[in-house]
C-alpha cells in the first residue's frame, strides 16, 4: 500500500486559514469516508482532530474542518493561532481493512 | 475514558524478536467497541500503521511488514502485544499503540522509542 499525499508543508501568518490536502485513490480515501485527521506536537504523540472525513472529537476548536472531493480529503484551519504549529497527517482506511497515513505536513504559523 | 501505556525493552539487536506491550485501563481490550493497534514512526519521519486485534483475536497486519508482525490480546491482564521478528536498523522507531474506532486513531499512548543496534 502506497501512503497518502500531502504537501510537506503549508505556512500562514495569524489569523489566517489554511488547508492541508491528502491525494489517495479509489481504494482508499475516495472510496470510504473513513478519513481521519492528526496533529502532532514535537515530541508528543498525535492527537485526533477529524474523524469520518468532517467530525470533530469532543475538545477539538471548531477552528478545525475536514472535507473530501473524489480521491482528496482536506484539512482546513481557520484564524491561525500559535499553538496550530505543528505536523499533521491524514489517514485513511483501505480495501484491504488497512488503514494508511500520509506523508505529514509541517504547519508553520509565520 | 480510555488510557494506554506501551511498555518493553528501549534497545533490541539485529535479528532478534522486538516485544512490546500495551496496558488498557479505563476499558476492556475484550470490548467490541474498539480495536487495538500499534503504530510506528521512525526518527524524523512519518507514521506507520502496523496493524491492530479485534476482541475476537482477529488481526489485520500492514502488507508490507505482515510476514514479520504477531499482534495479540491478552484478556486477563487487559493489554495487548506486539511482536516484530527479524529487525534490522530499518525498525528503529517511536512506537505507539491506539485504540481505533470507525477508522480513527484515539486515544493514543505517549510512545516508546525502540533502537535496533548491537
Amino acid at each position: 500500500q502506497s501512503a497518502l499525499t500531502q504537501p510537506a508543508s503549508v505556512s500562514g501568518s495569524p489569523g489566517q486559514s489554511i488547508t492541508i490536502s491528502c491525494t489517495g485513490t479509489s481504494s482508499d480515501v475516495g472510496g470510504y469516508n473513513f478519513v481521519s485527521w492528526y496533529q502532532q506536537h514535537p515530541g508528543k504523540a498525535p492527537k485526533l482532530m477529524i474523524y469520518e472525513v468532517s467530525n470533530r472529537p469532543s475538545g477539538v476548536s471548531n477552528r478545525f474542518s475536514g472535507s473530501k472531493s473524489g480521491n482528496t480529503a482536506s484539512l482546513t484551519i481557520s484564524g491561525l493561532q500559535a499553538e496550530d504549529e505543528a505536523d499533521y497527517y491524514c489517514s485513511s482506511y483501505t480495501s484491504s481493512s488497512t488503514l494508511v497515513f500520509g506523508g505529514g505536513t509541517k504547519l508553520t504559523v509565520l | 475514558q480510555v488510557q494506554l501505556q506501551e511498555s518493553g525493552p528501549g534497545l533490541v539487536k539485529p535479528s532478534e524478536t522486538l516485544s512490546l506491550t500495551c496496558t488498557v485501563s479505563g476499558g476492556s481490550v475484550s470490548s467490541a467497541t474498539y480495536y487495538w493497534s500499534w503504530i510506528r514512526q521512525p526518527p524524523g519521519k512519518g507514521l506507520e500503521c502496523i496493524g491492530y486485534v479485534y476482541y475476537s483475536g482477529t488481526t489485520n497486519y500492514n502488507p508490507s511488514l505482515k510476514s514479520r508482525v504477531t499482534i495479540s490480546l491478552d484478556t486477563s491482564k487487559n493489554q495487548f502485544s506486539l511482536n516484530l521478528s527479524s529487525v534490522t536498523a530499518a525498525d528503529t522507531a517511536v512506537y505507539y499503540c491506539a485504540s481505533l474506532n470507525t477508522a480513527a486513531f484515539d486515544p493514543w499512548g505517549q510512545g516508546t522509542l525502540v533502537t535496533v543496534s548491537s
